[in-house]
C-alpha cells in the first residue's frame, strides 16, 4: 500500500479566492485521482491525473474550476478556483494499488468557504 | 450510468451484535467490488475487495462480504461487533477494466458498549 499526505489538512477561505491542495506520495505511481466529499455525501470523482498528460475530469467538473498538476509521479496538486459556499468539501487524493484496482486515501482537506 | 446504493445509512448496534450492511449496484457487467471502511479522524482504509473467484471474501478485522451476481449485490457482515468498529462504511464499485470508483452513500455505524 501506499502512503499518501495532504496539505493543507483544512483550510477556511473566503468566497472569490483559490486554494491549491498538495498530494504527495510515498512511492512512484501512475494514475492518481481526486475526489470531492461534500457535507453528508458519498466521495465523488473530480479527475484522474497522469503524469505527463492532461487530466480526465469526470462530467460535472471543469479544467477551469479544478485545475490539476502532476509534474511527477510522486506529487499532484488541485486547484479549487474562485471558491463559493458551495465548494466547502473535503478534498481526497487517492492512487491505485498497480496491477490491482484497490485505491489507496490520502487524509482529505477540509476546506470551509465564507 | 452505473450507480451504488447503501440502503441503511444510520446503524446503531450493541458490541456482540451481527452486522450485515447492504450494498447494491447497477451494472450489467462484470464489476470489480470494494468497502472501504473511514473510522473517526482517520482516512479511508480498504476493508476488504472482490474481484473473480470465491464470492465470498474475507477482509481485515473479521470482515466479510458475499458477492452474490443475480441480486447485484456485495454486503458487508460481521458476525460480532466491537466497539472500535464505529466507523463510516463506503461501498464501491468499478467496471471491470478500469480505475473510476462509484461510491455509494456510505453507512454510519455506532456501536454502543
Amino acid at each position: 500500500s501506499a502512503v499518501i499526505s495532504q496539505k493543507p489538512s483544512r483550510d477556511i477561505c473566503q468566497r472569490g479566492t483559490s486554494l491549491t491542495i498538495q498530494c504527495q506520495v510515498d512511492s512512484q505511481v501512475t494514475m492518481m485521482f481526486w475526489y470531492r466529499q461534500q457535507p453528508g455525501q458519498s466521495l465523488t470523482l473530480i479527475a484522474t491525473a497522469n503524469q505527463g498528460s492532461e487530466a480526465t475530469y469526470e462530467s460535472g467538473f471543469v479544467i477551469d474550476k479544478f485545475p490539476i498538476s502532476r509534474p511527477n509521479l510522486t506529487f499532484s496538486t488541485l486547484t479549487v478556483s474562485n471558491m463559493s459556499p458551495e465548494d466547502s468539501s473535503i478534498y481526497l487524493c487517492s492512487v491505485t494499488g498497480g496491477v490491482t484496482y484497490e485505491q489507496y486515501f490520502g487524509p482529505g482537506t477540509r476546506l470551509t468557504v465564507t | 450510468a452505473q450507480s451504488v446504493s447503501q440502503h441503511n445509512h444510520h446503524v446503531i448496534l450493541s458490541e456482540a451484535a451481527s452486522l450485515e450492511l447492504g450494498c447494491n449496484y447497477s451494472y450489467g457487467g462484470t464489476v470489480n467490488l470494494f468497502w472501504y471502511v473511514q473510522y473517526p479522524g482517520q482516512h479511508l482504509q480498504l476493508l476488504l475487495k472482490y474481484f473473480s473467484g470465491d464470492p465470498l471474501v474475507k477482509g481485515i478485522k473479521g470482515f466479510e462480504a458475499e458477492f452474490i451476481k443475480s441480486k447485484f449485490s456485495f454486503n458487508l457482515r460481521k458476525p460480532s461487533v466491537q466497539w472500535s468498529d464505529t466507523a463510516e462504511y463506503f461501498c464501491a464499485v468499478t467496471s471491470s477494466g478500469t480505475y473510476k470508483y462509484i461510491f455509494g452513500t456510505g453507512t454510519r455505524l455506532k456501536v454502543l458498549a
